[in-house]
């Protein structure tokens, strides 16, 4: 049982590129989130799901989009990458709510 | 809008002594309130959350916290502190009564560290 998993890890991206942040769980859960965190900060939720084909915005969405179109799967696009989009991004879900979250190891990401 | 805040960066607690990390909050209704733990490099994990019932609720590894709403408080607490709690502690909160708030609000957290 692998839980949440994130790919990559690591990633430097230059001013306008574009990538996905690809994240999955294999617990069967509906809810599905995207966090930021930045130094001092806290995490700031992006984009949440509440089952497949179903997506919302959260608290900082500006400058992501996302998809479910698999229970398991939840990418995260950056499109047009910006140096405020440097930070560190977690992937999390949940079986309901307010059940408890579980969050992956996440990907460190800097916009140069 | 919700909040939560944890008053202290950092704190400091010899191994072996009790240590509290504190964490305040508001929001509308009744509360759902979490504490996570983050080890460096590594995502959050789960210690415990209050629901409903009673105020003292007990989580991983020996941590317990007290929810008190005439304070809007949850602390974290332990009795006898181990060199391996050393970590960044989070506290959220969500409001129990809105229907579809699955955001949680996240505290800046707060850094444990255990000396030997």
């Amino acid at each position: 049982n692998a839980g949440v998993t994130q790919t990559p890890k690591f990633r430097i991206l230059k001013i306008g590129q574009s990538m996905t942040l690809q994240c999955t769980q294999d617990m069967n859960h509906n809810y599905m989130y995207w966090y930021r965190q930045d130094p001092g900060m806290g995490l700031k939720l992006i984009y949440y799901s509440v089952g497949a084909g179903i997506t919302d915005k959260g608290e900082v969405p500006n400058g992501y989009n996302v998809s479910r179109s698999t229970t398991e799967d939840f990418p995260l696009r950056l499109e047009l990458a910006a140096p405020s989009q440097t930070s560190v991004y977690f992937c999390a879900s949940s079986p309901g709510v307010p059940d408890t979250q579980y969050f992956g190891p996440g990907t460190r990401l800097t916009v140069l | 809008a919700q909040s939560v805040a944890q008053p202290e960066d950092q704190v400091n607690v010899a191994e072996g002594n009790p240590l509290t990390v504190k964490c305040t909050y508001s929001v509308s209704g009744n509360p759902y309130l979490f504490w996570y733990v983050q080890y460096p490099n590594r995502g959050l994990q789960f210690l415990l959350k209050y629901i409903t019932g009673d105020n003292l609720v007990k989580g991983s590894y020996g941590f317990e916290a007290e929810f008190n709403k005439s304070q809007t408080s949850f602390h974290l607490k332990k009795p006898s502190a181990l060199v391996s709690d050393s970590a960044l502690y989070f506290c959220a909160v969500r409001p129990a009564s809105r229907a579809g708030s699955y955001q949680l609000t996240f505290g800046k957290g707060t850094k444990l560290s255990v000396i030997p």
